[in-house]
């Protein structure tokens, strides 16, 4: 049962088109993040949040955007798609878990983006 | 700045013990994650090593020397269904610091 939902799971759209990526959860989680994963790679932080209108820049940079608008809601838009955006998209929410002492992670099951 | 290191792929047989390491630099480092990954599929957490030592949980095992900048992953017993990417990741920062992961290691296990 996934508690964090991403639409739509494939997307493929022409060069210069506008999309946004939709990411919602229902655990009531604070901070979601937003990974970018190219087919056998590592996953690259492209944003996170840490709560309603907070939006910060991650390790990689993307000409994406986002926001925060809503605790469960973190979409992520891309003005104008090119083949270089083509990737697969993971969206992510994290608490603090006392058991293990750090934020535990959940993921979405992804949005594999083709741009032509 | 803060990477972590392990093998691309491994391959092993239904049955077999497989050990995937990973290496990281200190810097910010706090403690070390696993995560599962199945072709197509969300990262799913597998085990946490905060401190030192060996931490089992079923068929998997993490173990992690801050020493020696190492940790590993044990998978024992080895299923079919084990085949996926496993990737070694860390709070950096601290322990509400940010998960940075390593490029992943494809495990694929043969009958």
């Amino acid at each position: 049962e996934a508690d964090i939902y991403q639409t739509p799971r494939y997307l493929v759209i022409g060069t210069g088109k506008k999309i946004t990526l939709e990411c919602s959860q229902t655990m009531g989680h604070d901070k979601m993040y937003w990974y970018q994963q190219d087919p056998g790679m590592e996953l690259h932080l492209i944003h996170y949040s840490y709560g309603v209108n907070s939006t910060e820049k991650g390790d990689l940079s993307s000409e994406s955007t986002v926001s925060r608008i809503r605790t469960e809601h973190f979409p992520l838009t891309l003005e104008s798609a090119r083949p270089s955006h083509t990737s697969q998209y993971l969206c992510a929410s994290s608490e603090y878990i006392s058991d293990r002492g750090i934020d535990g992670y959940t993921f979405g099951s992804g949005t594999r983006l083709t741009v032509v | 700045g803060q990477s972590l290191e392990q093998p691309s792929e491994v391959t092993a047989v239904e049955g077999a013990i497989v050990q995937i390491n990973c290496t990281y630099q200190t810097s910010g480092f706090y403690g070390l994650s696993w995560y599962q990954q199945h072709d197509g599929g969300a990262p799913t957490f597998l085990s946490y090593n905060g401190l030192d030592g060996l931490e089992e949980t079923g068929r998997f095992s993490s173990f992690l020397s801050r020493s020696d900048s190492y940790g590993y992953l044990l998978l024992q017993e080895l299923q079919m269904k084990d085949s996926a990417s496993y990737f070694c990741a860390s709070n950096y920062g601290g322990s509400q610091g940010n998960l940075i992961f390593g490029k992943g290691t494809k495990l694929s296990v043969k009958p």
